[in-house]
């Protein structure tokens, strides 16, 4: 198994664009959640999807939207990246809401 | 505010000697679980202790949950070198909540 991947990266965006990050996972599971991680503020809940159609806001939710079609994807979309969109993303996913969090390995986006 | 919070934010020791870092938490939980981070990697999973545990093992971890505290801590017995990296706890109010981390450094 693959597990969670996350595409692309790394990322530079101006500000006002918009982009997709991707992430996967083939483990079949329901739950799949969207982290930034920013130096000395720990991760923070962005959205979250507890199945294929659902999806439900996190902490810091503005300027993201994402769907949920299938089970494996769960993209997030920059509507219109700002600088304080500058951070690390990290896709998760889990058999049961808020068990063991499988992790990908991050997208990292700078936006100027 | 943070639901988990670690403490301390940075600890530095010695290769050999035991690492323990704390977590305290706010509200009731379900569970905690704690997940190591690799510099520039993502997070993984190290051990989950439900609130009805007091303590659990995993090789070298061992994490105690006292829910009348509301405290957790993490004790990495015989440290080495690769424990180096950040640790988080993570709590379930009602979302799955992140520390800011505590920075472990082994030295040689």
């Amino acid at each position: 198994n693959a597990g969670v991947t996350q595409t692309p990266k790394f990322q530079v965006l101006k500000t006002g664009q918009s982009m997709t990050l991707q992430c996967a996972q083939d483990m079949n599971h329901e739950y799949m959640s969207w982290y930034r991680q920013d130096p000395g503020m720990g991760l923070r809940l962005i959205h979250y999807s507890v199945g294929a159609g659902i999806t439900d806001q996190g902490e810091v939710p503005n300027g993201y939207n994402v769907s949920r079609s299938t089970t494996e994807d769960f993209p997030l979309r920059l509507l219109s990246a700002a600088p304080s969109q500058t951070s690390v993303y990290f896709c998760a996913s889990s058999l049961w809401l808020w068990e063991t969090q499988y992790f990908g390995p991050g997208t990292r986006l700078l936006v100027l | 505010s943070q639901q988990g919070e670690e403490d301390p934010q940075a600890l530095s020791i010695q290769e050999g000697e035991n690492a323990t870092m704390n977590c305290s938490y706010k509200t009731s939980i379900n569970n905690l679980q704690w997940y190591r981070q690799n510099s520039g990697r993502g997070l993984v999973h190290l051990i989950l202790i439900r609130s009805n545990e007091r303590e659990k093992h995993s090789g070298r971890l061992r994490v105690t949950l006292d829910t009348s505290k509301k405290s957790s801590s993490l004790l990495i017995t015989a440290s080495r070198a690769a424990d180096t990296a950040s640790y988080f706890c993570a709590t379930d109010a009602r979302r799955l909540v992140f520390g800011q981390g505590t920075r472990l450094t082994i030295n040689p």
